[in-house]
């Protein structure tokens, strides 16, 4: 496609359960970028991926979140035992070049209610 | 710690006004800086990129200015329009290899 898409636009979930959150990036994007924004919040980041190296896992604020990107496209984030506070808009990004020189793109996000 | 404010934090003005949106950020070891604004219940739009080496961008009726040793961005929207009602977000790009972002600034242009 030609812009950064994510799926589920909107997932309401029970406490307690896990969630699969997906980003397909701009084709030909090496670098990606998840962001959570809460309610009220500015936006937070999560994790950062970028080719083959090691993904920069410093935003993650807790061992219930994991992302992994497979094939060097499609990136997943995963939310185990999910609680109240994870409730947020899951902001997906990408870029040609990670961003040093080339716009950063967004996806439309995915708002995540845990109830 | 990279730290952006945006100021102000919320905005109303009368469709026509040029008007200005101010962003300071503490660390200024970046690449560049992004100004997007976000619509209710949207993603992030890209709306300019100025490279650590310049001193401003411009596209349509909107210009963006970097002062990156003082560390001040602004972004300056002539004759405003209704549609321009959103949410302005500043982010330097750090060094360290993300976007990080003001709280923004919301803009409300009335008719």
């Amino acid at each position: 496609g030609a812009g950064v898409s994510q799926s589920p636009s909107n997932k309401v979930t029970e406490k307690g359960k896990d969630v699969e959150l997906r980003c397909d990036p701009i084709s030909g994007h090496t670098a990606l970028y998840w962001y959570r924004q809460s309610l009220g919040q500015g936006l937070e980041f999560l994790i950062y991926f970028q080719g083959n190296s090691a993904p920069d896992k410093s935003g993650l604020p807790s061992d219930r979140f994991s992302a992994e990107r497979t094939g060097g496209s499609v990136s997943t984030l995963t939310i185990q035992r999910t609680q109240q506070e994870d409730s947020a808009v899951y902001l997906c990004a990408s870029s040609s070049d990670r961003g040093r020189r080339n716009t950063i793109y967004f996806g439309e996000g995915s708002w995540l209610t845990v109830v | 710690k990279q730290e952006v404010t945006q100021i102000p934090a919320a905005l109303s003005v009368p469709e026509g006004e040029n008007l200005v949106l101010n962003c300071s950020f503490t660390d200024s070891a970046i690449y560049n800086l992004q100004w997007f604004r976000q619509d209710p219940g949207k993603g992030l739009t890209s709306l300019l990129l100025i490279q650590s080496s310049q001193r401003e961008q411009t596209s349509g009726r909107l210009n963006a200015s970097l002062d990156k040793s003082s560390g001040r961005s602004t972004l300056y929207i002539a004759a405003s329009q209704p549609g321009d009602s959103a949410t302005y977000l500043c982010a330097p790009f750090n060094q360290g290899g993300k976007l990080i972002f003001g709280q923004g600034t919301e803009l409300s242009v009335k008719p």
